[in-house]
């Protein structure tokens, strides 16, 4: 089956403490994207990719960093430095920016910082 | 940016259909409207697009407005599996002239049996 598979899908950590969540996609898509949820909100964009080794910050990419060595993989670290890290985080993918390409969810991370 | 405005919940009987309007009276003549829905803790999944011309798949139909300036998602026949939150969106164009999805908060569907 394809498609995108995001683990784990709870989180916990201690605050101070880094963490990475995991996103992977076997559709062959050159798009991946970092969202976050928080409750009774819509998605916020944290980052985006075009294609391998390429990344660009959305509107809220303070605090977060991503890599794109494969193109199958965009994982996503939460720092130290995000503020309030609690949330839903969805991870996404498309064929490629245009206007016409649909994006694919993952099934999401729920990082609950203690 | 672009943005849509949306009621922030609806209520439907299940069978029967359902218009979830939406307005976007700052919309561009090239700005696509998609509407997504996300089911409770899950991530949202793709319904339906359009530019100008009303589109029916699957899963629904939208009308979009002569002016484009509203649009309405139409659930044929409501199920119970259809209550979400549904999104309209419209894409912003980004510094490095690709696009990104401007997410508003979306209507909430309940299906009642």
């Amino acid at each position: 089956d394809g498609g995108i598979t995001q683990s784990p899908k709870y989180l916990f950590r201690k605050e101070g403490q880094n963490v990475t969540l995991s996103c992977e996609q076997n559709l062959n898509h050159d798009a991946m994207y970092w969202y976050r949820q928080d409750p009774g909100q819509g998605l916020r964009l944290i980052y985006y990719s075009q294609i391998v080794n390429d990344f660009q910050k959305g509107d809220i990419a303070e605090g977060y960093s991503v890599s794109r060595e494969k193109k199958e993989s965009f994982p996503l670290t939460v720092t130290s430095a995000q503020k309030n890290p609690t949330a839903f985080y969805l991870c996404a993918s498309s064929i490629g920016l245009a206007v016409m390409d649909e994006q694919f969810f993952g099934p999401g991370t729920r990082l609950t910082v203690l | 940016d672009a943005k849509t405005t949306q009621p922030n919940s609806m209520e439907s009987n299940e069978e029967e259909p359902v218009h979830l309007p939406c307005n976007h009276s700052t919309i561009s003549g090239t700005d696509y409207i998609h509407w997504y829905r996300q089911l409770p803790s899950q991530g949202p999944e793709y319904v339906i697009h359009g530019l100008t011309s009303n589109v029916n798949n699957r899963m629904a139909s939208l009308a979009i407005a002569e002016d484009r300036k509203s649009s309405t998602l139409i659930l044929h026949r409501a199920t119970l599996r259809d209550a979400a939150v549904y999104y309209c969106i419209l894409r912003d164009v980004l510094s490095s002239g690709t696009y990104k999805y401007i997410f508003g908060t979306g209507t909430r569907l309940k299906v009642l049996a």
